[in-house]
């Protein structure tokens, strides 16, 4: 009940385009969700955190969308550009300072 | 802009050695948390800590494991003897009362 599913594993992106990914999870105790970004040997970067009190955050290119209902998910990244070539994990936790459970991770490639 | 930082970068030991991990969090920050990162796999809590004690802990975090804040800014994870399966990344992280920061990581490397 703990887990939080991520797709998916890699993605391939032309630059320019729209990143898609997506998350899923089970435990109705969550109420924080971040997305962090990692690039190779750094640790995650906080990119967006989300509430379940709003269907959508958006800052900038990044947009996270949230279905409360179905207990899904999902990051957009607008306008792709190579240097958002990184790794993603998606989280959650049941309040924001308490542990996260991390999603398996996507490994996100743009395109020049 | 503060931020988290690690040391070492890179541990190399050998199996049963014991190993301090060192973190200085954020100095506002009141809360504490180490994580780890297996090698292309997820990143997976270990244990929190606030007001100097452990707050949460997963069932990583056994006896072997201890963390502790020794003095006002740094925070340490000791593993006592070391195994090969705890060849990983560790993250430490620190919070003020919301988002969690992660430090650049120390990878452990058990021979």
């Amino acid at each position: 009940q703990q887990q939080v599913k991520q797709s998916p594993q890699s993605l391939i992106v032309q630059k320019g385009g729209i990143s898609i990914i997506n998350c899923a999870y089970e435990n109705t105790a969550f109420d924080y969700f971040p997305w962090y970004q990692q690039f190779p040997g750094k640790g995650p970067a906080l990119l967006i955190a989300i509430r379940p009190d709003v269907s959508e955050k958006k800052e900038g290119r990044f947009t996270i969308s949230f279905n409360k209902s179905a207990k899904q998910f999902s990051l957009h990244i607008m306008d792709s550009q190579p240097g958002d070539s990184a790794t993603y994990f998606c989280a959650a936790a049941n309040n924001a300072g308490n542990m996260l459970t991390f999603g398996g991770g996507t490994r996100l490639m743009v395109k020049p | 802009e503060p931020e988290v930082t690690q040391t070492p970068s890179h541990q190399v030991t050998q199996m049963g050695q014991e190993v301090i991990l060192r973190c200085v969090p954020i100095s506002n920050h009141l809360y504490f948390y180490w994580y780890r990162q297996i090698l292309g796999q997820k990143v997976e809590f270990l244990v929190s800590f606030y007001n100097n004690e452990i707050s949460e802990k997963s069932e990583i975090f056994d006896d072997q494991f201890s963390v502790e804040r020794p003095d006002g800014s740094n925070f340490t994870l000791k593993i006592r003897s070391t195994k090969l399966e705890d060849s990983a990344m560790y993250f430490c992280a620190s919070s003020g009362r919301g988002e969690q920061f992660f430090g650049p990581g120390t990878r452990l490397t058990v021979l």
